[in-house]
């Protein structure tokens, strides 16, 4: 079937414009994951959803970051006012339900650029 | 907190040889789950290997295989007969029990493949 699917692939935009990423998960997977990757690092946990579960918003940088998620569909990921500091790849990560340490499959991830 | 340390930023090997790439964390759960993704320059994240803590045998895929060592909480990862496909960055990470299964990267590693 088809995997978890990012738009746009890749977006340059201005310092302070707002900016809105989204993820399409996998079909029936009931988690969903945001991450962010700096040039030549690891990827670090944003905010996760779980059903209609109220969200871990604990990797969230600042508050110019937001997420939402209608029930266990699309996910959208909201940066405002950016910064040249936000410009690094956003991945999105589904997992299907289960136990915590189930797979998690990601998406191509969007690259956004500020500058 | 969770931490997962990749302590060799580049690694190289030739084709048809092995190589190990090597991972540490730190944690104080006991309930947890250790893997390897596998990220080509197209950015797609790829499982390569996942171990569950509870279980003393180490995970095999093929090629791929772990020694998990979980008294001294190492996990790394050997590739055997490596392929020209092998070359990509890799990333341990881990995901607590009680964590909801968000992942904690390490660092990563390059690995180049020579012909």
């Amino acid at each position: 079937g088809a995997g978890v699917s990012q738009s746009p692939s890749n977006k340059v935009t201005e310092k302070g414009k707002d900016v809105e990423l989204r993820c399409d998960p996998i079909s029936g997977h009931t988690a969903l994951y945001w991450y962010r990757q700096r040039l030549g690092q690891g990827l670090e946990f944003l905010i996760y959803f779980q059903g209609n579960s109220a969200p871990d918003k604990s990797g969230l940088p600042s508050d110019r970051f937001s997420a939402e998620r209608t029930g266990e569909s699309v996910s959208t990921l909201t940066i405002q006012r950016t910064q040249q500091e936000d410009s690094a790849v956003y991945l999105c990560a589904s997992r299907p339900p289960g136990l915590v340490g189930e797979t998690q499959y990601f998406g191509p991830g969007t690259r956004l650029l500020v500058l | 907190a969770q931490t997962v340390t990749q302590s060799q930023p580049e690694m190289s090997v030739q084709e048809a040889e092995t190589v190990t790439l090597s991972c540490t964390y730190d944690t104080s759960e006991s309930d947890y789950y250790l893997f390897w993704y596998k990220q080509p320059p197209s950015r797609q994240m790829i499982l390569v290997i996942r171990q569950e803590a509870y279980k003393q045998q180490n995970a095999t895929e093929n090629r791929f295989s772990v020694n998990f060592q979980k008294a001294a909480k190492s996990f790394s990862l050997k590739i055997s007969d490596s392929q020209l496909g092998d070359a990509a960055m890799y990333f341990c990470a881990y995901a607590g029990g009680t964590s909801y299964g968000k992942l904690t990267f390490g660092q990563g590693t390059i690995l180049t493949v020579h012909p």
